[in-house]
């Protein structure tokens, strides 16, 4: 069964540092997200992706954000100047498409991110 | 502000049991997912529902979409232990973009 995978599945980074984590959707599907879940918390939207440009994104996702499509089948989530905060776990989802149940998001299995 | 509120946020039953959690909102949702999501993992898709009203019965697990779609609820018959874990129900909001905003999800633990 096709699966979005993530990798690496941890990265620890210093404060100030930048990282970039990969994920590869599953191959028929347009529509590309990330999300984060800070330990105990729900899991937040950060953006998505839709013909090579963002499509929609959160209060969250800042200048020190940025995400590419490099490839054909590799989507990618950098974060520039690592802080304490952005320590969390980081999901890749993709869809279909965006109506009823073609719009149904299949999650990775995250990168845990540690920034000391 | 919280979108989508869950209850109860932790349930702790026997194996046997039937058990339902919920999911409602002041919001209409143009569509609603739940997931099942184990610890350090990412959430697994469950179901969607789409239409108001709309029930969907997966095995033992029956999951029902309020007429006005602003609720859904997650029904469990005799629960086995194999069904602990989180409960988390995610909805795109109607006529806001394509986000899923997630509630925080229920807690089930099913003991032998």
């Amino acid at each position: 069964e096709p699966e979005v995978t993530q990798t690496p599945s941890h990265q620890v980074t210093q404060m100030g540092q930048e990282v970039i984590l990969r994920c590869v959707p599953i191959s028929n599907h347009l529509y590309f997200y990330w999300y984060r879940q800070i330990l105990g918390q729900k899991v937040e939207f950060l953006v998505s992706f839709y013909n090579n440009e963002i499509s929609e994104k959160s209060e969250i996702f800042d200048d020190q954000f940025s995400v590419e499509r490099p490839d054909g089948s590799n989507f990618t989530l950098k974060i520039r100047s690592t802080k304490l905060e952005d320590s969390a776990m980081y999901f890749c989802a993709s869809s279909y498409g965006l109506a009823g149940s073609s719009y149904e998001q299949y999650f990775g299995p995250g990168t845990r991110l540690t920034v000391t | 502000t919280q979108l989508l509120e869950q209850s109860p946020q932790f349930l702790s039953i026997q194996e046997g049991e039937n058990l339902t959690v919920y999911c409602n909102s002041s919001s209409v949702f143009s569509s609603l997912q739940w997931y099942r999501q184990e610890p350090g993992e990412g959430p697994v898709l469950l179901v969607t529902v789409v239409t108001g009203g709309e029930v969907k019965k997966l095995k033992r697990l029956t999951f029902q979409f309020g007429d006005a779609r602003k609720d859904s609820s997650l029904h469990i018959t005799a629960a086995q232990p194999g069904d602990t874990g989180l409960y988390l129900c995610a909805g795109v909001a109607a006529n806001s973009g394509y986000a899923l905003n997630f509630g925080k999800g229920t807690s089930l633990l099913v003991t032998p």
